[in-house]
């Protein structure tokens, strides 16, 4: 069965940093993608960004990147120069690749402080 | 382009009525997703749809029903609502099987 594992209930950056928010999965499949979502207060769903499991280089929108560490089952998200609109939940997410069902983390709340 | 859109955005019921959560999308997707979102969890699929006229089960299914007569829009009911149905409901549609999912604003669900 997949999993997604999220270790960090909320994390504090201060403006400007960089931070990193965990994310480990459990898949025997050898063919899946991976997802960061972002849900601020207002409660929509944004889509940050995917990495597929054969992609050979780490994907990267603009301030976001994603780590990926296959070996070790990471897909750990790098949010650089931090900005107060960051604030928010962050859901790390996997699918297997032809599947329906998307697996969601717990979440990490982070809050940037000014 | 308005993406993906959900109707209403909160609702109040009690025990045992009924109600239907409308979702709409105009980026002519053929894959369309209900999950219901609560705290501490992620995110939970409850039904899905592989194109009109189709649906299939998710994660969590049960007290759920839902219908996708035309592609644009996807509907999901509650025929007797229950407290433990308390909860956010997200549609989210993609273009293919696989493909990221982009998510509509939410519907807040409160049973009494």
């Amino acid at each position: 069965a997949q999993k997604i594992t999220q270790t960090q209930p909320g994390m504090f950056v201060q403006e400007k940093e960089a931070v990193t928010l965990d994310c480990t999965y459990d898949t025997s499949d050898p063919s899946y993608g991976l997802f960061w979502y972002k849900q601020p207060s207002s409660g929509e769903m944004i889509f940050l960004i995917y990495q597929g499991s054969y992609d050979q280089q780490n994907a990267t929108e603009g301030r976001y990147s994603l780590n990926f560490q296959k070996a070790r089952k990471s897909a750990n998200l790098v949010i650089s120069a931090s900005q107060l609109g960051d604030s928010a939940m962050y859901f790390c997410a996997m699918r297997l690749t032809g599947g329906f069902k998307t697996i969601f983390g717990a979440g990490t709340r982070l809050f940037v402080k000014a | 382009n308005a993406g993906v859109t959900q109707t209403p955005k909160f609702r109040v019921l009690k025990t045992g009525q009924s109600m239907t959560l409308l979702c709409a999308q105009d980026m002519n997707h053929e894959y369309m997703y209900w999950y219901r979102q609560d705290p501490g969890m992620g995110l939970r699929l409850i039904h899905y749809s592989v194109g009109e006229g189709t649906t299939a089960k998710g994660e969590v299914p049960d007290g759920y029903n839902v219908s996708r007569l035309k592609k644009q829009n996807f509907l999901l009911g509650l025929e007797s609502a229950a407290p433990s149905q308390t909860s956010v409901y997200f549609c989210a549609s993609s273009l293919l099987r696989g493909e990221t999912q982009y998510f509509g604003p939410g519907t807040r669900l409160l049973v009494l």
